[in-house]
């Protein structure tokens, strides 16, 4: 059965304080690994999507990493804005598009 | 270009009553997936339709049903609800290929009391 955890649960950043946030799975034969942000009540965003290990993509202050058991959502010099709730979800190959979806990570930045 | 839409954005039922939402997916989409979020998880999977047909299916009992239209339209139904049906209802939408990117509609907020 796919898995997702991500860690930390939550994180506490001051604004310009840079980090990362963790993703592991484990799924037969990856198609792809997303990452969405969500608001509060909202419907999940989509932010982006890895293929392969050794991926890497940016967007704004976000980079996204994949390696073979895990992703990384590197966050550099957060905005308040930038609070949300991040999701990582996976793909399986042959599954017809089913998205198996970690906890998410509750991020706050602080002015 | 419109996104995802669903109706209606919230809804208030009791146990044992029945309860359809609905999605419209995004331009050009033709396969509709639906997700159940109870608060502080992720989303669940329940059902992905493609040509009309349920295509897969999710960890949910026979209560939890769906229908997708000629437009490529979706509904959920779910009968005899339960207290702990309580959660958002996510639809999301995709343009069949391999390599899809699923785009996430604004949620159902369900309340079962």
């Amino acid at each position: 059965e796919d898995q997702v955890t991500q860690s930390p649960e939550a994180l506490r950043l001051q604004e310009g304080e840079s980090s990362s946030l963790n993703c592991s799975y484990t799924v037969s034969g990856l198609r792809g690994l997303f990452w969405y942000r969500q608001d509060p009540g909202k419907g999940p965003e989509f932010l982006f999507t890895l293929y392969s290990a050794g991926e890497e993509k940016e967007k704004e202050r976000l980079k996204a990493t994949l390696t073979k058991k895990e992703s990384f959502l590197h966050i550099t010099a957060p905005k308040p804005e930038d609070s949300a709730t991040y999701l990582c979800a996976v793909q399986a190959g042959g599954s017809n598009y089913k998205l198996t979806f970690g906890k998410g990570t509750l991020l706050t930045v602080n002015p | 270009d419109a996104g995802v839409t669903q109706s209606p954005t919230h809804l208030i039922k009791t146990r044992g009553q029945q309860v359809t939402l609905r999605c419209s997916p995004k331009s050009g989409h033709d396969t509709v997936s639906w997700y159940q979020q109870a608060l502080g998880q992720g989303p669940q999977f329940i059902f992905q339709y493609y040509e009309e047909e349920e295509r897969q299916r999710g960890n949910f009992p026979d209560r939890f049903s769906g229908h997708q239209f000629p437009n490529y339209s979706s509904e959920l139904n779910v009968n005899a609800l339960l207290l702990g049906d309580s959660a958002l209802y996510l639809c999301a939408s995709l343009r069949g290929g391999s390599l899809a990117t699923q785009y996430f509609g604004p949620g159902t907020r369900l309340t079962v009391l």
